[in-house]
């Protein structure tokens, strides 16, 4: 399973962009890449996924480079209510285990 | 209309005692997992039920053991707590068949406090 490395905290500004890169330089073929957020006293949720290029929903982009070895989600004007946890997983096809990492804490200031 | 829900939310206990911790899914999906969160905040996997079938058990120590009554409910039972138990524990269930096509959703986890 790929190891995935982020930084461990970052601070933003409400109305910024905050980019968040992860590296994962051993992913494999068919891993995917994959985003989850984690507020206070709540499980973590689902954000985005992607395999090569870019993604875009309705909450985040991911931005995948050809190699692979990284990904960055972008949230777009954030707000005080994006402060939570994000952690970045690769998580390979018909696999089971989704395996965490330390994840990064955001703090979004007024 | 709550998708995975676990009981209690919230559990102090002392020392030796057994516990147990329940979870519900109603989003119809084929595998369920529980996941260790301890005080520095990583999420371990720790089990993960198939069909009601066992399909991953890490090195959790054998005082732990899950129960899947039916595809929707993977309960997890603990005997002879230790104080090194003390975690928050979530319940998570996927579409486990298909893969990368498949995020897990969590509930909101059961604070296990060992006195």
């Amino acid at each position: 399973l790929a190891k995935t490395t982020q930084p461990i905290s970052m601070d933003s500004y409400e109305g910024q962009e905050v980019n968040i890169t992860c590296s994962h330089n051993n992913i494999a073929t068919n891993d995917y890449i994959t985003w989850y957020q984690q507020f206070p006293s709540q499980g973590p949720r689902f954000i985005i996924q992607g395999y090569k290029t870019k993604v875009t929903n309705e909450v985040a982009s991911l931005f995948i480079p050809a190699d692979r070895k990284s990904s960055t989600l972008s949230l777009p004007r954030v707000s005080l209510s994006d402060t939570a946890v994000y952690y970045c997983l690769v998580v390979a096809t018909g696999g089971f285990k989704t395996i965490f990492g330390a994840g990064t804490r955001l703090f979004v200031k007024a | 209309d709550t998708a995975v829900s676990q009981t209690p939310k919230y559990l102090v206990t002392q020392m030796g005692n057994d516990k147990s911790i329940k979870c519900e899914q109603n989003l119809g999906h084929d595998t369920m997992y529980w996941y260790k969160q301890d005080s520095k905040k990583f999420l371990k996997i720790m089990f993960s039920y198939n069909n009601k079938e066992l399909i991953i058990n890490e090195t959790v120590p054998n005082r732990f053991s899950p129960k899947s009554p039916d595809k929707a409910h993977l309960n997890l039972h603990i005997n002879s707590l230790e104080l090194g138990d003390s975690a928050v524990y979530f319940c998570a269930s996927s579409q486990g068949d298909r893969g990368w096509d498949s995020p897990l959703h969590f509930g909101n986890g059961t604070r296990l406090t060992v006195t």
